[in-house]
């Protein structure tokens, strides 16, 4: 069966201190695995996407790292703001038509 | 340019109610796709669809139906509606049905069940 766990569920962290993410999957082939921001109330929104031969890929303060062979994942947030404070959610998808997988989300809070 | 639009924003139903949610895709995009929300939970897929067919489905019974209009615009039905069907539901769009290509989620239809 398909599953992405994330970790840790919540997070609680000073304005400006930098945080990692986890992400591990068991999705398989896989394809690509991307990283979402949700605000509180909105729909998700892409930061990056990843694929087999990718390591690492950045977007402004956030950089994703990818270890296809230990299928892990994670999202590094660097000097953080408050409007960094969301949940971010893992979606992993496999090759072919398959439908994509997604983890319960971090619940990221920054504190002033 | 929109975005991927859903209306209405929130509705509150009685068990067994029936609801039709809406959905307008991002321009340029053919496929539609309707997730649930429950709160503090990733979403969960509940169906595709692409050139008017449901080209994929979730593990959702029946009570869940959709359509897709020839605008690719799309719609979700839930029928006999229970107590845990409140959630929030995000519609998102694409361009072609492969995985890399990016989706756009709306900002989602909050639905309250009592």
């Amino acid at each position: 069966k398909n599953q992405v766990e994330q970790s840790p569920q919540s997070l609680i962290i000073l304005e400006g201190k930098n945080c990692t993410l986890q992400c591990n999957y068991t999705v398989s082939p896989f394809s690509n695995l991307r990283w979402y921001k949700q605000d509180t109330g909105r729909g998700p929104v892409s930061l990056t996407i990843m694929t087999f031969s990718e390591n690492t890929k950045s977007n402004g303060r956030y950089t994703a790292t990818l270890d296809a062979d230990t299928k892990q994942s994670s999202l590094h947030i660097t000097a953080s703001q408050l409007s960094d404070s969301a949940s971010y959610i893992c979606v992993v998808s496999p090759q072919g038509v398959s439908k994509s997988t997604f983890g319960d989300g971090t619940t990221l809070t920054v504190k002033p | 340019d929109a975005g991927v639009t859903q209306s209405p924003t929130h509705l509150i139903k009685t068990r067994g109610q029936q609801v039709t949610l809406r959905c307008s895709p991002k321009s340029g995009h053919d496929t539609v796709s309707w997730y649930q929300q429950a709160l503090g939970q990733g979403p969960q897929f509940i169906f595709q669809y692409y050139e008017e067919e449901e080209r994929q489905r979730g593990n959702f019974p029946d009570r869940f139906s959709g359509h897709q209009f020839p605008n690719y615009s799309s719609e979700l039905n839930v029928n006999a509606l229970l107590l845990g069907d409140s959630a929030l539901y995000l519609c998102a769009s694409k361009g072609g049905s492969g995985s890399y290509n990016e989706q756009f989620f709306g900002p989602g239809t909050r639905l309250t069940v009592l």
